[in-house]
C-alpha cells in the first residue's frame, strides 16, 4: 500500500523532444506528490509539486499531470535540455505520517545534444 | 526555496571508528528532519525520522544502536554511525520538513558520502 512505482527506469530523449515519466501509487490517503531531481553526488532537490484536487500543474517547462481516478501522476518536460540530464524521483505523502516520503524508484533521464 | 546543510560532504573512515553527520536547517526551523540512505544507482530508503526534543523513529531493520540520531534543536540533527563497517559505505542524505506559508515541503541536504575501509 506504500509503494509508489516509477516507470521507465531510464529514458534518453533527443534535445528539444518531450521527456516523460510516470508514477503510480496505491494509497489513497497520499495527498501530496512532489517531484524531485537529482544529479550525481548531490542531494534530491524538489522540482514541482502537485495536490490531488488538481489535475495539472506547471512550472516552466516542467508539468505533472495528475489523473485520480486511475492513482497515476506524471511529469513532463518540454524543450528537453542536456542539463536536464539527471535522475528524477517522484514520492508521495500524506499528513498523517509526518509527511514522511515514500519515493518511487527513479528515472535515469539522459538527454542528447 | 529552504536550505538544507551537511556537513561533512565526505568522511573515509577505518572500520570500527564512529563518524558524526551533521544536517542543518540553515533559514528555517525544522521540528521533523529525516534521514535517507542511498545506494549507486537505487532510490532514497528512509532510516529514521527525528523529531526535535524526542526520540528519533527508526524504520524496520535499521539499527538504532548502530546509527544514533540526535535532534537537539529545530535547526539541528546529526546521525551518529558507530562502529562502522565497510557495508555502512553509502551516501547519506538528510532532509528537513519545511511549513510555512501554508506549504508542507521536505527539503533535502547536499548528502555525505561515506566511505569505511
Amino acid at each position: 500500500q506504500q509503494q509508489v512505482k516509477q516507470s521507465p527506469q531510464s529514458l534518453i530523449v533527443q534535445k528539444g523532444g518531450i521527456s516523460i515519466i510516470n508514477c503510480a501509487y496505491e494509497n489513497t490517503a497520499f495527498d501530496y506528490f512532489p517531484w524531485y531531481q537529482q544529479f550525481p553526488g548531490k542531494g534530491p532537490a524538489l522540482l514541482i509539486a502537485i495536490r490531488p484536487d488538481v489535475s495539472e500543474k506547471k512550472e516552466g517547462r516542467f508539468t505533472i499531470s495528475f489523473n485520480k481516478s486511475a492513482k497515476q501522476f506524471s511529469l513532463h518536460i518540454m524543450d528537453s535540455q542536456p542539463g536536464d540530464s539527471a535522475t528524477y524521483f517522484c514520492a508521495a505523502s500524506f499528513s498523517g505520517s509526518a509527511r514522511q516520503l515514500t519515493f518511487g524508484s527513479g528515472t535515469q533521464l539522459t538527454v542528447l545534444p | 526555496g529552504a536550505v538544507v546543510s551537511q556537513h561533512p560532504s565526505r568522511v573515509i573512515c577505518k572500520s570500527g571508528t564512529s563518524v558524526k553527520i551533521e544536517c542543518r536547517s540553515l533559514d528555517f526551523q525544522a521540528t521533523t528532519m529525516f534521514w535517507y540512505r542511498q545506494f549507486p544507482k537505487q532510490s532514497l530508503m528512509l532510516m529514521a525520522t527525528s523529531n526535535e526534543g524526542s526520540k528519533a523513529t527508526y524504520e524496520q531493520g535499521v539499527e538504532k544502536d548502530k546509527f544514533l540520531i540526535n535532534h537537539a534543536s529545530l535547526t539541528l540533527s546529526t546521525l551518529t554511525v558507530t562502529s562502522a563497517h565497510p557495508e555502512d559505505s553509502s551516501f547519506y542524505i538528510c532532509s528537513a520538513r519545511a511549513l510555512r506559508g501554508g506549504s508542507d515541503t521536505q527539503y533535502f541536504g547536499p548528502g555525505t558520502r561515506l566511505t569505511v575501509l
